[in-house]
Parts: C-alpha cells; structure tokens; sequence
C-alpha cells in the first residue's frame, strides 16, 4: 500500500509570492492534517480536513489555507509569503476523524529567499 | 493549553547503551500519549502509543509507559543500535469529542545519535 505522497519534495520561493503544495493520503484515508516544522517552533498543527471539511485549524495567520478534494486529497496554500514561513510542512492521513493514528508524509521543504 | 516538554538534546551514545528520553505533558484530560520517530530527510513514523494510564507502549525494542500520577512517558530502550540515529518526538492527542479528529501537540524534539 502506498504511503502518503506529498509533492513537490523542495520548493524556493522569493518572499511575497504564493506557493501550493498538495498531499495525496494513503489510500481509503479521508482525514489529512497538515504541520509546520521548524527549528525554532518546532512542529506545529495547521488544520485538519475530514470529507472536504475544515475540522480543526491551529494558531496560523489567514494567509495560510487549505482545501481538500472529493478523493481525500489536500491542498494548502500561503499567499504573501514571508521569510518565517520557510519550513518542513507535513501531511497527516488517516482513516477518520475517530482514528488516532496519523501516518505522515515526508514533506515538502519550501525556502522563502 | 495542552504541552509536551521533552528532554533536550542532543543525546549520544554507545551501541548497545541503555537509552531514557524524558517526556511529560500538561493536559487538561486525559490525553492520549505517543512517540514519533524521525530519519534524516523523512517525515514522521509512529513509534509507539499508549492511550490510558499504566498502558504501556512497544515497538522495536522501545518501551514507554503511560505514568498518570507522574504525568510522564519516557521512552526506553535497552541496547540501542546505531540504525537508532533519528529524532524523537513525544505527542500527545485530547480524547475524541465531536467527531473531530484533534490536534497532536509536539515536544521540541530529541535528537539521538548512536556511535559503533
């Protein structure tokens, strides 16, 4: 069974664009949730998405969002991009929102110059 | 709100050393507790979970238990192995209400290196 895909693996960007990354989930997976890596925050809950629902989101600006697909996958976007927002960003699948395990992709690396 | 404070690193040890990673947590709850492992330029694997207290948790030789009194889940293993080098993550997750599949709240993380 394949895992979680996430895509692109590495992304630069130049400081006030936007950028996308998009998550696939494991397959029969309908709940993804996305994190923020860094070094100095360490990892940190964006939101989480169930059968094309926002169910959760963390303590982000409105520049960052997400959306996710009748197929279970999960876009996110920031827009204005600021040099913070460099980071390792993950995706989370799993079964259902009444499920515990998470299983994670392994993330995409974006660098904002 | 909820918190994980793990044991700072970096750790670094022998092959075949003992291996304690502390970790405790402030919930309001009862929250259910886990260890993630991290490779070099990987995401996050699951280690081990426990989800009520005195519950304990194993994989691969890893060990935690889940110590209500103590608020605590420290992560153990026996003789470690230089394939061990990774980064360690304790997390815990509030009990489902609503239907909502909740957060999982992060230590900073561990970073362990193992030495032949």
């Amino acid at each position: 069974k394949a895992g979680v895909t996430q895509t692109p693996r590495y992304l630069i960007k130049t400081r006030g664009q936007q950028v996308t990354l998009s998550c696939s989930p494991i397959s029969g997976h309908r709940s993804v949730s996305w994190y923020q890596q860094t070094p100095g925050q360490g990892l940190q809950f964006l939101f989480e998405y169930f059968s094309e629902t926002q169910r959760n989101k963390g303590n982000f600006p409105g520049r960052f969002s997400g959306r996710q697909f009748s197929n279970s996958r999960s876009e996110m976007n920031v827009s204005t991009l600021e040099l913070g927002d460099s980071a390792l960003y993950l995706c989370a699948s799993s079964l259902g929102p009444t499920t515990y395990e998470q299983y994670f992709g392994p993330g995409t690396r974006l660098t904002v110059t | 709100g909820d918190s994980v404070t793990q044991m700072e690193g970096p750790v670094t040890l022998s092959e075949e050393a003992f291996l304690t990673i502390n970790c405790t947590y402030t919930a309001t709850g009862y929250p259910s507790l886990f260890w993630y492992v991290q490779y070099p330029g990987e995401g996050l694997q699951l280690l081990l979970k426990a989800t009520k207290a005195d519950d304990k948790g194993s994989n691969k030789g890893f060990e935690a238990t889940y110590r209500k009194e103590t608020t605590s889940f420290h992560l153990e293993k026996g003789s470690v192995q230089v394939s061990d080098s990774a980064v360690y993550f304790c997390a815990l997750r509030m009990p489902n209400s609503g239907g909502s599949n909740y957060k999982l709240t992060f230590g900073k993380g561990t970073l362990l290196t193992v030495n032949p």
